[in-house]
C-alpha cells in the first residue's frame, strides 16, 4: 500500500463548479498535511495545509482532515480555467521524520 | 515560491560526468529538502538536512549521489558518473524549522543527461 494516494484522474469539471480532490495516507501517527497545485513544467505551490480534523477554508479553497479514516480533501468552489493543474497531496510523516510524502498527484481539467 | 532559489534551471550533462545543483533556502529558513520528480511520476524525498548536518537521507540512491548544507553557502546536491535514469527535475524546498509547519519550493533544476 502506498503512503499516500491520490485518485491520478484525470478530473474533468465544468467552469463555475466545485471541483473535489480526495487523498488517504496509511501512516496514523501523521500530523501534518498539506496540499500544493503545480503547473505543467513549474514548481509545486503551496495552497493549503491543515493540521487539525475538520475544514480549513481559504478563499476557493477548502481542505478537510479527518484523521480517524484517514482521509484528507481538497475543494474548489467555483472552478477556474486557472485552476487546471496537478494537484499534490502531501503529508508530514511525524514521528521524528520530518519529510514529505507525496501522493501522485490528481490532474484537474476545468471545462469553460 | 520565488524565495527558494536554485541554479542552475537547466544543465545538461553527459554520462559519466558529475551534477552539482544548488539550492539557497528562503531567508530565516534553516531546513532544506531535496526531492526527484521523474518525468510522469510524483515527488520522491531524497534528503533532508540542516546546516552542516544530513538529518535523513533514506531517500538517497546508495551510490553517486551526496548532499551537503555547509555553514556557509547554499545547499548541494551532487550526482557523480550521471546515467540516464537520473534525468529529471530536482527541487528544492526549505522550511523554518522541522516542526511540521509549511515548505516552499524552488523552481527546480531540470536535469538532461545524454
Amino acid at each position: 500500500q502506498k503512503e499516500v494516494e491520490q485518485n491520478s484522474g484525470p478530473l474533468s469539471v465544468p467552469e463555475g463548479a466545485i471541483a473535489s480532490l480526495n487523498c488517504t495516507y496509511s501512516d496514523r501517527v501523521s500530523q501534518s498535511f498539506f496540499w500544493y497545485r503545480q503547473y505543467s513544467g513549474k514548481s509545486p505551490e503551496l495552497i493549503m495545509s491543515i493540521y487539525s480534523n475538520g475544514d480549513k477554508e481559504d478563499g476557493r479553497f477548502t481542505a478537510q482532515l479527518n484523521k480517524a479514516s484517514q482521509y484528507v480533501s481538497l475543494l474548489i468552489r467555483d472552478s477556474q480555467p486557472s485552476d487546471s493543474a496537478t494537484y499534490l497531496c502531501a503529508v508530514n510523516t511525524g514521528a521524528g521524520a520530518q519529510k514529505l510524502v507525496f501522493g501522485q498527484g490528481t490532474r484537474l481539467t476545468i471545462n469553460p | 515560491n520565488a524565495g527558494v532559489m536554485q541554479n542552475p534551471r537547466h544543465l545538461v550533462r553527459r554520462r559519466g560526468q558529475e551534477a552539482r545543483l544548488r539550492c539557497s533556502p528562503m531567508k530565516g529558513h534553516s531546513h532544506v529538502y531535496w526531492y526527484r520528480q521523474l518525468p510522469e511520476e510524483g515527488l520522491k524525498f531524497m534528503v533532508y538536512l540542516q546546516k552542516e548536518n544530513i538529518i535523513d537521507e533514506s531517500g538517497m540512491p546508495k551510490e553517486r549521489f551526496s548532499a551537503e548544507f555547509p555553514k556557509e553557502g547554499p545547499s548541494i546536491l551532487r550526482i557523480q558518473q550521471v546515467v540516464r535514469g537520473d534525468s529529471a527535475a530536482y527541487f528544492c524546498a526549505s522550511s523554518p524549522n522541522s516542526a511540521g509547519t509549511e515548505a516552499f519550493f524552488g523552481q527546480g533544476t531540470r536535469l538532461t543527461v545524454v
